[in-house]
């Protein structure tokens, strides 16, 4: 059982585009992360937010954590061929340690 | 600094046999985690051992069983393979247990179970 719902589950889109993926939950977690994974590749932290209502930038990739920690938002601004790959959610419980992913958005990005 | 490394990268099995997948954590991390991903999906937590001790379990079968040694490197068993274990099987280190830790993973082994 999937704790985080993640849409859409794939997106192609073309350089220059901008697009927003989702990630929710009727759970509430006391941190959730978002990763990119490629073929073949374990999946790579980018961000980990904590607290509700938190937004962090990471150059063209802003993260969000909803108000009530249940749900986020991974906002990429004019995207590139290199930001192909699988982005993953995937938060902890207060009373856990493992990371409950989502099925993972594919996005492809074509020149 | 080394990052989380496994072996194999690869790995064919028949369906009945076992298998035992290894895992050298992050230098530094005395927590290791580790994950199933099936195709199409995300990973699904099986266990944590912290310093040698299982500290939480997924929703797996017993015949999923692992081990951590004292320099932190870590081992998956699995037992009696079925078809549906076929996955790509991750570890991920930290630097202790709990929610405050980030999990770093290693690149994966790939189990095809024919």
């Amino acid at each position: 059982t999937q704790l985080l719902e993640q849409s859409p589950q794939f997106l192609s889109i073309q350089e220059g585009e901008n697009l927003t993926v989702y990630c929710n939950s009727s759970s509430v977690f006391s941190s959730l992360q978002w990763y990119r994974q490629e073929p073949g590749e374990g999946p790579v932290l980018l961000v980990t937010v904590v607290t509700g209502g938190e937004v962090k930038k990471l150059k063209r990739l802003t993260f969000q954590f909803g108000d009530a920690r249940k749900d986020s938002s991974l906002h990429i601004t004019a995207a590139q061929p290199g930001d192909t790959g699988l982005y993953l959610c995937a938060g902890v419980t207060n009373s856990g340690y493992a990371l409950n992913f989502g099925k993972g958005t594919s996005l492809l990005v074509t020149p | 600094e080394t990052g989380v490394t496994q072996s194999p990268t690869h790995l064919i099995k028949t369906r009945g046999q076992q298998v035992t997948l290894r895992c050298s954590s992050q230098s530094g991390h005395n927590t290791v985690s580790w994950y199933q991903q099936a195709l199409g999906q995300g990973p699904q937590f099986i266990f944590q051992y912290y310093r040698e001790e299982e500290n939480g379990r997924g929703n797996f079968p017993p015949r999923f069983s692992g081990l951590q040694f004292p320099n932190y490197s870590s081992e998956l068993n699995v037992n009696a393979l079925e078809l549906d274990d076929s996955a790509l099987y991750l570890c991920a280190s930290s630097g202790g247990q709990g929610p405050s830790y980030e999990q770093y993973f290693g690149p994966g082994t790939r189990l095809t179970v024919t």
